[in-house]
């Protein structure tokens, strides 16, 4: 049963670049929420996709965008990539929008240079 | 508004000696959820144990321990006989209908076994 994957593991952009990244959910479930981890921090929510929709939305600009497809999968897209944007993206997988156990992945590395 | 705390950043121990990592949240609500997850130096956040708010039993799991105190508003995490795989950041997170359930995370502790 595989669990959350994520892709790429790492990528190096430049300021201003935008980039895409991508996330399959553990089999069974159908919610996806997007993390960053800046080095030595904890991770900050992005947003959820639930059902094809954005449920939930924390504190990012608008440069900061993504979407779900039937298949449950979901994209991470970030426009006019700034130096800050430089993290750990994590995605993690859950049932029903509920708290009863996020899977996540081994993220993707993002160096903006 | 909701808060988790992990005082302690970085614990320093040598190889089977017991090192506890705190855990104080902050929460209004009467229902909410507490997680310990791992990470280690890969990246992946490996899930460690969920607790709800009205289950204040210990639980022990292997090596593992957790002690919740809803009077205290801790949720601490021991490893006894520590071991050099259990090198890694821990991070306790909260949930519950305020976020909309999404985990409100602690700073997180990196712990360091030494052999």
């Amino acid at each position: 049963d595989a669990g959350v994957t994520q892709s790429p593991t790492h990528l190096i952009k430049t300021r201003g670049q935008q980039v895409t990244l991508r996330c399959s959910p553990k089999s069974g479930h159908d919610t996806v929420s997007w993390y960053q981890q800046a080095l030595g921090q904890g991770p900050q929510f992005i947003f959820q996709y639930y059902e094809e929709e954005e449920r939930q939305r924390g504190n990012f600009p608008d440069r900061f965008s993504g979407h779900q497809f039937p298949n449950y999968s979901s994209e991470l897209n970030v426009n006019a990539l700034l130096l800050g944007d430089s993290a750990l993206y994590l995605c993690a997988s859950s049932l029903d929008l509920g708290p009863y156990g996020y899977t996540f992945g081994s993220g993707t590395r993002l160096t903006v240079v | 508004a909701q808060k988790v705390t992990q005082a302690q950043t970085e614990i320093s121990v040598v190889e089977k000696e017991d090192v506890t990592l705190d855990c104080v949240y902050e929460t209004r609500d009467t229902t909410y959820y507490l997680f310990w997850y791992k990470q280690p130096p890969s990246g992946e956040l490996v899930f460690l144990i969920r607790r709800n708010s009205f289950d204040e039993q210990n639980e022990i799991s292997g090596r593992y321990s957790w002690n919740f105190q809803k009077s205290t508003s801790s949720f601490n995490f021991t490893i006894t006989a520590s071991q050099v795989v259990d090198s890694a950041v821990y991070f306790c997170a909260l949930t519950s209908g305020d976020s909309n359930y999404q985990l409100i995370w602690g700073a997180g502790t990196k712990l360091i076994i030494k052999p």
